[in-house]
């Protein structure tokens, strides 16, 4: 079954630093890229960015994204979404997934990762 | 930025009934890149459709998608119990990959 598997749950104070995994435990994901999307509580859903397992160093994000930044281990087939300093705001159920076709990132996004919840508080 | 604007926000509708959910571009969808994803309560999207009308793998053929340019519609020829929901366009030719906001399609 192809599949993407995300860290658990975080509860975080506003402030600290978090970083969140999604790993292809299969290791079959080597030349997709995968997608962060959030969803905050009660609403839709955000493209947050894209990166390249293949080349880490290739990434898409809209521009409106700066406070948060994605990353990749090719070796281990895993993305990672971290941030330096956590808001309130930042409260939000995040998902991972795998552009669906190798080498592009223009297709659609399957398969989804389960969510990983982080709840910021102050 | 391509904005999609999804109506209605709410469709009430009754098991064995057809619903019709529209999804509407600000600019033309370049090669009809518009995927649909169906989410139930507390679990992550699922793909059901994929260039405006392939449908995915496993997805029931009451299933449908159509549409071209700046107009998509998902239709459900016959409501299920599982298939009340909440429903998003998405689209995938152009960077910002945007959604649309979401129909729920809930029982009357």
């Amino acid at each position: 079954e192809v599949q993407l598997v995300q860290s658990g749950a975080e509860v975080k104070q506003v402030g600290e630093s978090l970083k969140i995994s999604c790993t292809d435990p299969g290791y079959r994901f080597t030349n997709y890229w995968i997608a962060w999307v959030r969803q905050m509580p009660g609403k839709g859903l955000e493209w947050m960015g894209s990166i390249y397992l293949g080349d880490p160093n290739i990434k898409d994000s809209p521009s409106s994204q700066g406070q948060v930044t994605i990353s990749a281990d090719k070796s281990i087939t895993t993305a990672y979404l971290q941030w330096s300093s956590l808001k309130a705001s930042d409260t939000a159920m995040y998902y991972c997934a795998r552009h669906a076709s190798q080498r592009s990132q223009y297709n659609w996004l399957d398969p989804w990762g389960q969510g990983t919840l982080v709840t910021v508080s102050s | 930025e391509i904005v999609l604007t999804q109506s209605p926000g709410t469709l009430s509708l009754s098991p064995g009934d057809r619903a019709t959910l529209s999804c509407r571009a600000s600019q033309s969808v370049a090669n009809n890149y518009v995927a649909w994803y169906q989410q139930n309560p507390g679990q992550a999207p699922r793909l059901l459709i994929y260039g405006a009308s392939s449908r995915a793998t496993g997805v029931p053929d009451r299933f449908s998608g159509s549409g071209s340019g700046t107009e998509f519609t998902l239709t459900i020829s016959r409501l299920e119990p599982e298939d009340f929901a909440v429903y998003y366009c998405q689209q995938y030719c152009c960077s910002p990959r945007t959604f649309g906001q979401g129909t729920k399609v809930e029982i009357k």
